[in-house]
């Protein structure tokens, strides 16, 4: 089956306990983003790639750090996390070329205490 | 800088009815690509329709529509035949750079409008 995998699904922690949420795909996509979803505010990219070893900032890097070593994983680390980075995180990926819509993993519901 | 407006917070239509959920944008792109997606209250992201910049038709999902014009930057989603499953949030998006040749990326998102369907 298609999809995008997202570990752990909810996760409670504390100010500055460096975390990892770890994203998978199996469709072969070259693109994969992250977007944090906070209410009133949809969502926001946070970092993207297009490719293994290419990564850019999207619109609200600030306090996250992301790799891509292999073109399936798209881990987002939070090295430390903070309050205001409470939310619900959305690991999506997609081909470049065209048209193609971008699949979404379940989300991440991240508190920070 | 690409941006997506979608003024209605919240939207109420009744069961069997025709809804209209508002989109502008504005990029100065070219090519470009809009999308929406749909948010039940279990939180998945499920697409539903994608409108080319420089498709001619507007684009069209089962019950599924997406008003686009272009001049007025407006990319409305139209449900018809209202179902109670189509109680969401819905999302409007754009990505830059999407066309037959060229490259998108970015994705950018309105604020959504939490659509609630009465019977």
């Amino acid at each position: 089956e298609a999809q995008v995998t997202q570990n752990p699904r909810y996760l409670i922690t504390v100010t500055g306990k460096k975390l990892t949420v770890t994203c998978s795909q199996n469709m072969n996509h070259e693109y994969m983003s992250w977007y944090r979803q906070d209410p009133g505010l949809g969502l926001r990219q946070i970092y993207y790639s297009m490719n293994v070893e290419v990564t850019d900032k999207g619109d609200v890097p600030e306090g996250y750090k992301v790799s891509r070593k292999e073109k399936r994983n798209f881990p987002l680390i939070l090295e430390s996390p903070s309050p205001n980075q409470t939310s619900l995180y959305f690991c999506a990926s997609s081909f470049i070329l065209g048209r193609y819509e971008q699949y979404f993993g379940p989300g991440t519901r991240l508190t920070v205490t | 800088a690409q941006k997506i407006t979608q003024t209605q917070p919240g939207m109420f239509v009744q069961e069997k009815e025709a809804v209209t959920l508002d989109c502008t944008y504005d990029t100065s792109d070219q090519s470009y690509g809009l999308f929406w997606y749909k948010q039940p209250s279990s939180g998945e992201m499920i697409f539903l329709i994608y409108q080319g910049s420089y498709d001619e038709q507007n684009a069209t999902e089962g019950r599924y529509s997406l008003n686009f014009q272009k001049a007025r930057k407006s990319a409305n989603l139209v449900i018809s035949a209202s179902q109670l499953g189509d109680s969401a949030m819905y999302f409007c998006a754009m990505r830059e750079g999407t066309g037959r040749k060229t490259s998108g990326s970015r994705l950018t998102f309105g604020e959504g409008t939490q659509l609630t369907v009465n019977p």
